[in-house]
């Protein structure tokens, strides 16, 4: 079974703080996701990446980036942490084929304080 | 771009009673479907996917789904509800040559006894 891993289920932060989220698969999988959830707007995509150094911008990336130095590793980075970015966030990874599903993580949620 | 609706952010169902969620999607060109659950405090875990052929997709845990390209609908049911099914419930929708999923709003399941 492919395997997900978040670093952290809860993490708690304060604002203005450098916040960062990793995410591992075991799958070698080429393509990797990050998504924030919030509650009534469903899942929204931030960041992916179809490669290692490769990443396209989602719907959302405004005050987050990434990093994705080598195939099984996909970071989010919060470069100033504020309150309104207070969600759950998760990683998922895929094969690079369209119809392959995308597998996902437990989720990290994360209060800034 | 693809879009999915997903109506009535809370449903609820009795248990042994038909559970029906609606999803409907907006896509130019043939379209892969996707549905997906997630329990309290877990990631999302594939349920079932259309891609071609057999437009009745059966999937895990009793669901299946049926793609009716002329309603542009993927409409996801269970004969009897069970306890455990209480859970949210995201419909996604991806075309060809694109890796990117976009979701719905979600459908959250309340089995009442």
């Amino acid at each position: 079974d492919v395997k997900v891993t978040q670093s952290s289920r809860y993490l708690v932060k304060r604002t203005g703080e450098k916040v960062f989220l990793e995410c591992v698969q075991d799958m070698d999988h080429e393509n990797m996701f990050w998504y924030r959830q919030d509650p009534g707007l469903g899942l929204r995509l931030i960041y992916f990446s179809y490669d290692v150094k490769m990443k396209e911008k989602g719907d959302i990336p405004e005050g987050y980036s990434v990093s994705r130095e080598k195939k099984e590793r996909f970071s989010l980075i919060l470069e100033s942490a504020s309150t309104n970015q207070t969600s759950m966030y998760l990683c998922a990874s895929s094969l690079d084929s369209v119809n392959q599903p995308q597998h996902f993580g437990d989720g990290t949620r994360l209060s800034i304080l | 771009a693809q879009s999915v609706t997903q109506l009535g952010s809370h449903v609820s169902v009795s248990e042994g009673a038909l559970v029906l969620l609606r999803c409907n999607y907006s896509s130019s060109v043939p379209p892969y479907l996707f549905w997906y659950v997630q329990y309290p405090n877990q990631g999302l875990q594939l349920l079932l996917k259309y891609t071609t052929g057999a437009t009745l997709v059966k999937g895990i845990n009793g669901f299946e789904a049926e793609f009716k390209k002329s309603e542009t609908s993927f409409h996801l049911t269970k004969p009897s509800a069970h306890m455990s099914d209480a859970a949210e419930y995201f419909c996604a929708v991806t075309i060809y040559g694109n890796n990117r999923l976009a979701f719905g709003k979600g459908n959250q399941v309340v089995v009442i006894p």
